[in-house]
């Protein structure tokens, strides 16, 4: 099966604090890349961070980096000096050939 | 440089119409691909066209057919609409090959809802 976990559907977050998003993942791909999107109110979705999962170093991209386990098939998103506009849906996400198989999301509130 | 454009935003149809959904892709993009995302569930792959041909499925009906025209914009048309086809659809443009699946871009989605 190719499926993407998510365990949990919201997480609250204060202002300028540290925050953790869960992703597991099932593929029986042996070459493939895991996405984190955020998707703001506005609903289009913005590719926060990639990785490669031939590469075991973690991918980070300013304040969002990632843990990624590859015999565990986790894909974490750390988000650092969280800022009210983190505020969204975060789905983890890996590519089936040429599009993407999502997970079901985790609503993130950023608390003032 | 605009990004993708989806119309309309949003419609309202009744059970058993027909719906077209369209999609411009970005500027330089030749591929393009449709999703459904229902409430509270990540987007689901429903097709993907290149060339102005079907080149992937998800697991989907007949009822849903696209089109891509020679400008490379889309459409996406869903037959005999039921209740459960009411989701937020989103369009996601890209250039063949997309190394690693870089570079999409998505629009913002039209949210069809059916009565």
């Amino acid at each position: 099966a190719q499926t993407v976990t998510q365990s949990q559907p919201e997480m609250s977050v204060q202002e300028a604090e540290t925050v953790t998003l869960s992703c597991t993942y099932d593929t029986s791909e042996s070459d493939y890349y895991l996405f984190w999107y955020k998707q703001p109110p506005s609903r289009q979705m913005i590719l926060v961070i990639r990785q490669e999962a031939y590469k075991q170093q973690n991918a980070t991209e300013n304040r969002f980096s990632v843990n990624f386990q590859k015999a565990a098939k986790s894909f974490s998103l750390k988000i650092s000096d969280s800022q009210l506009g983190d505020a969204a849906m975060y789905f983890c996400a890996f590519n089936l050939g040429q599009n993407f198989v999502f997970g079901p999301g985790t609503r993130l509130s950023v608390l003032p | 440089d605009a990004g993708v454009t989806q119309s309309p935003t949003h419609l309202i149809k009744t059970r058993g119409q027909q719906v077209t959904l369209r999609c411009s892709p970005k500027s330089g993009h030749d591929t393009v691909s449709w999703y459904q995302q229902a409430l509270g569930q990540g987007p689901q792959f429903i097709f993907q066209y290149y060339e102005e041909e079907e080149r992937q499925r998800g697991n989907f009906p007949d009822r849903f057919s696209g089109h891509q025209f020679p400008n490379y914009s889309s459409e996406l048309n869903v037959n005999a609409l039921l209740l459960g086809d009411s989701a937020l659809y989103l369009c996601a443009s890209s250039q063949v090959p997309s190394w690693g699946n870089y570079g999409y871009t998505f629009g913002s989605g039209t949210r069809l809802t059916v009565v």
